[in-house]
């Protein structure tokens, strides 16, 4: 079966610019992660839905940072202004439960998306 | 929020050897996970072991819990030039479930 999908899978974007980052999960997943990854370096966690509702957004780095699952599949990763800090692999995770509760489920990561801002 | 701490940063073994990579955390845990990620890939679920459980195998894989000493270990045995990547530990914690990777051990196995 299809796996989580992200696009595009690269991006370029002028500082300043706006940039839309799209996740596709695993159908019928109830959960949705965000996580940024630096060069080198391990996922940093950015913001959780369980459906459409974004319960945890505690690790987005500022408010040029927005997140949206309005029908609770398909997810946006919004970046406004960027700035050169930003450029990282952003990668999107699925998993089938609500991960809130001690749940003990894998997360199913898609390619991601690599942003670099000039 | 809890974050594993993998050692080695780096490791290089022959084809055929046996890597073992190791992951401390500070508070306690709900379970841990280790995840695989190849160069220019997404990660991929590789074991998840609980905190009631001290070991689990999946293959060549083999990890390892210990909650007085908080680390865990990973072990791939029989190590194949397809094992070069990285991986990653990642402990979740307390009733939000906050799940939080370390920087990885990356692993070279040459042929």
């Amino acid at each position: 079966g299809a796996g989580v999908s992200q696009s595009p899978r690269y991006k370029v974007a002028k500082r300043g610019q706006d940039v839309a980052l799209r996740c596709d999960p695993i159908s019928g997943h109830v959960s949705l992660f965000w996580y940024q990854q630096a060069l080198g370096q391990g996922p940093e966690f950015l913001t959780y839905f369980q459906n459409e509702a974004q319960l945890d957004k505690s690790g987005l780095p500022s408010d040029r940072f927005f997140a949206e699952r309005p029908e609770g599949s398909v997810s946006t990763l919004k970046i406004q202004r960027t700035q050169q800090e930003d450029s990282a692999v952003y990668l999107c995770a699925s998993s089938p439960a609500p991960w809130l509760g001690r749940a003990t489920y894998e997360q199913y990561f898609g390619p991601g998306t690599r942003l670099t801002v000039t | 929020s809890q974050q594993g701490e993998e050692d080695p940063q780096a490791l290089s073994i022959q084809e055929g050897e046996n890597a073992t990579m190791n992951c401390s955390y500070k508070t306690s845990i709900n379970n841990l996970q280790w995840y695989r990620q190849n160069s220019g890939r997404g990660l991929v679920h590789l074991i998840l072991i609980r905190s009631n459980e001290r070991e689990k195998h999946s293959g060549r894989l083999r990890v390892t819990l210990d909650t007085s000493k908080k680390s865990s270990s990973l072990l791939i045995t029989a190590s194949r030039a397809a094992d070069t990547a990285s991986y990653f530990c990642a402990p979740a914690a307390g009733n939000n479930n906050d799940m939080r990777f370390g920087a990885g051990t990356r692993l070279t196995v040459k042929p």
